[in-house]
Parts: structure tokens; C-alpha cells; sequence
């Protein structure tokens, strides 16, 4: 069975660019969420979908971080403009129900120059 | 206080060892609990879910103690091959989605 997709794998891009990281979840799960990690502050969720509306976004850390899901399987992930602090590695999960465990993509490393 | 609290180690156990992980909640209405492997530059990835009752996998068990709040993930005969960042995740029902706490970072040692 396939998994959580996500691209690009690796992303190398300078400050000021516009980044787009995609991700097409398992088919037949309901939520999607997409989170950050980094060696400081660990793994944090940005945002998550259910059944393709946002449900909660507080994660996002600024107005520079959009997010859409425009069908059941697909989403992105939107950094306008992009900044080094940006820098990390972005995961997409996606679940059944809220209750059941998350099945994560192989990321997208990003570094903004 | 942080929602999933874990001692992030690091943990260096020598091959052939027992060790124990525990994670403590801050929710007391929480619903359901996983622990969750991350090797090094990889995704998380689900080891177990923890039931009631407590649970075992092989060499893995995994126990919730409810009324102290903590979940607890016990390795037994450790391999090489265990070496990595385990995560305690946790569903507060208010919340409506995981929790996951910041890892415990394992080595097992020849």
C-alpha cells in the first residue's frame, strides 16, 4: 500500500523565495496534518485538515505559512516569503479518525539560504 | 507544564540490556496513547499503541498508570538496531489531536 507522498524530498532555495511543499496523503484517511521539526523545538504541528477544511491553524507561525487542501488527496504547504529561520524539515501525516495513529511522509528537508 | 513530558536522555545502554522509558500527561481525559520510533533524518513512525491493560510486543511493553498520569515503554535484550529517539504521543479528547512529547534518544552500545 502507498503512504504518505510528499515532495519534494530535499528543497535548497534563498531567502525571499516562494516554497511550495506537496503531499498526498493515505487514501480513505480523513485528517491531515503537517508539521515542522527542528533540533530546538522538536516536532510542532502547524495545521491539520478533516475531511479537507482546516481545522485548527494555531501552529502556523506567521502569515508567511499557508496551507490548502483542495481535494482528499492532496495539500500544500506555502512559505511567502521564505526566511533561514524557515530552515527544517516539514512532515505530512495523515489518519483515519483523530483517535488513531498518524502515518508520516519521508519529509521535506528545507534550507533557505 | 508541557501537555507530553519526556526525558530526552540521552540513554546509553550497553547491548543485552533492559530499559524504560516513562512519559508523563497533563490531561487527565486523555484518550489514547502511542509511542512512536524516529531513527536519524527519518519520519516518525508507529511502534505500539498502549492499551489499558498494558501491552507487549516481542521484546516491547508498553503500560498506562492512569491515575499518575504516564505512560511507560519497557525494551527487553536491547539490539543495536534499537538505537534511536522514541516518542510518547497522546490524544487529548479536548484537543482532538496527537500530542507528541519532544523524545527520549536511545544508544545501545556494543
Amino acid at each position: 500500500d502507498a503512504g504518505v507522498i510528499q515532495s519534494p524530498r530535499h528543497e535548497v532555495t534563498e531567502m525571499g523565495q516562494e516554497v511550495t511543499l506537496r503531499c498526498k496523503p493515505i487514501s480513505g484517511h480523513d485528517y491531515l496534518f503537517w508539521y515542522r521539526q527542528t533540533m530546538m523545538r522538536g516536532l510542532e504541528l502547524l495545521i491539520y485538515f478533516n475531511n479537507n477544511v482546516p481545522i485548527d491553524d494555531s501552529g502556523m507561525p506567521e502569515d508567511r505559512f499557508s496551507a490548502k487542501m483542495p481535494n482528499a488527496s492532496f495539500s500544500t504547504l506555502k512559505i511567502q516569503p521564505s526566511e533561514p529561520r524557515d530552515s527544517a524539515v516539514y512532515f505530512c501525516a495523515s489518519s483515519p479518525t483523530s483517535n488513531q495513529p498518524q502515518h508520516f511522509g519521508d519529509g521535506t528537508r528545507l534550507s533557505i539560504l | 507544564r508541557k501537555e507530553v513530558e519526556q526525558d530526552p536522555g540521552p540513554f546509553n545502554v550497553p547491548e543485552g540490556a533492559t530499559v524504560a522509558f516513562n512519559c508523563t500527561y497533563s490531561n487527565s481525559a486523555s484518550q489514547s496513547f502511542f509511542w512512536y520510533r524516529q531513527d536519524c533524518r527519518k519520519e516518525p513512525k508507529l511502534l505500539m499503541s498502549v492499551y489499558s491493560s498494558g501491552n507487549e510486543d516481542g521484546r516491547f511493553t508498553a503500560q498506562l498508570n492512569r491515575a499518575s498520569q504516564y505512560i511507560s515503554l519497557l525494551i527487553r535484550d536491547s539490539k543495536l538496531s534499537d538505537s534511536a529517539t522514541y516518542l510518547c504521543v497522546v490524544n487529548p479528547w479536548s484537543a482532538r489531536q496527537l500530542t507528541f512529547g519532544s523524545g527520549t534518544q536511545l544508544t545501545v552500545l556494543p
